[in-house]
């Protein structure tokens, strides 16, 4: 069965140290992982998929994630935080081509101090 | 203009109510979702429709139907309306296309549901 696991609930760093929100995926076949983020009372806003090619991948606002396969991870991470990026973060996987399911991680707060 | 909207944003009701939410994108999209965030954030898929046919019909209470009467619309519809209802539905949009399912979706602004 296809899962997601964001490992913390929270992370908290200060404003322009760089950032990691973690996520570890289990899925047979070849993933699909997205990283979305919801700011308060609001729906999800997409930041960034690996779908195949540079495991390296680069999103909207500065953020980016690595895809290890060997470490079944894809952890979002950002050079420098802004306390702006405070918010909820969430990791998913679609089970590549075959499923039109998206399961979600269960979301990690990340918080940004001045 | 808003991408994905759904109406209305918030809905307080009795046990016992049937009531509906409705969800509409202009983006073009093939394929709309239907989502359940709980009171811990966790979120779960619902249901999905792809060009009017329904392709995800996760175990939920027969109690909710989706209903698609074309391809930007997608309406919810929950009977008999319980306590552990209350929480925010998210609608949500992709483009698919015929080469499998691999595109972002675009989620709407929520519908926090209240069941007293």
């Amino acid at each position: 069965a296809q899962s997601v696991a964001q490992p913390e609930d929270q992370v908290n760093v200060a404003e322009g140290n760089p950032l990691t929100v973690k996520c570890t995926y289990s899925v047979s076949g070849n993933p699909y992982l997205f990283w979305y983020v919801q700011y308060p009372n609001r729906g999800l806003q997409f930041l960034l998929k690996y779908i195949t090619g540079d495991n390296l991948v680069k999103g909207s606002y500065g953020f980016e994630a690595e895809f290890n396969k060997s470490q079944t991870s894809f952890h979002l991470k950002k050079p420098s935080a802004l306390v702006s990026d405070s918010s909820l973060y969430f990791c998913a996987v679609r089970q590549g081509d075959s499923s039109y399911k998206l399961i979600f991680g269960s979301g990690t707060r990340l918080l940004v101090r001045p | 203009d808003t991408a994905v909207s759904q109406t209305p944003k918030y809905l307080v009701t009795q046990m016992g109510n049937d009531k509906s939410i409705k969800c509409e994108q202009n983006l073009g999209h093939d394929t709309m979702y239907w989502y359940k965030q709980d009171s811990k954030k966790f979120l779960k898929i619902m249901f999905s429709y792809n060009n009017k046919e329904l392709i995800i019909n996760e175990t939920v209470p027969n109690r909710f139907s989706p209903k698609s009467p074309d391809k930007a619309h997608l309406n919810l519809h929950i009977n008999s309306l319980e306590l552990g209802d209350s929480a925010v539905y998210f609608c949500a949009s992709s483009q698919e296309g015929g080469g499998g399912p691999r595109n972002e979706q675009f989620f709407g602004p929520g519908t926090r549901l209240t069941v007293l």
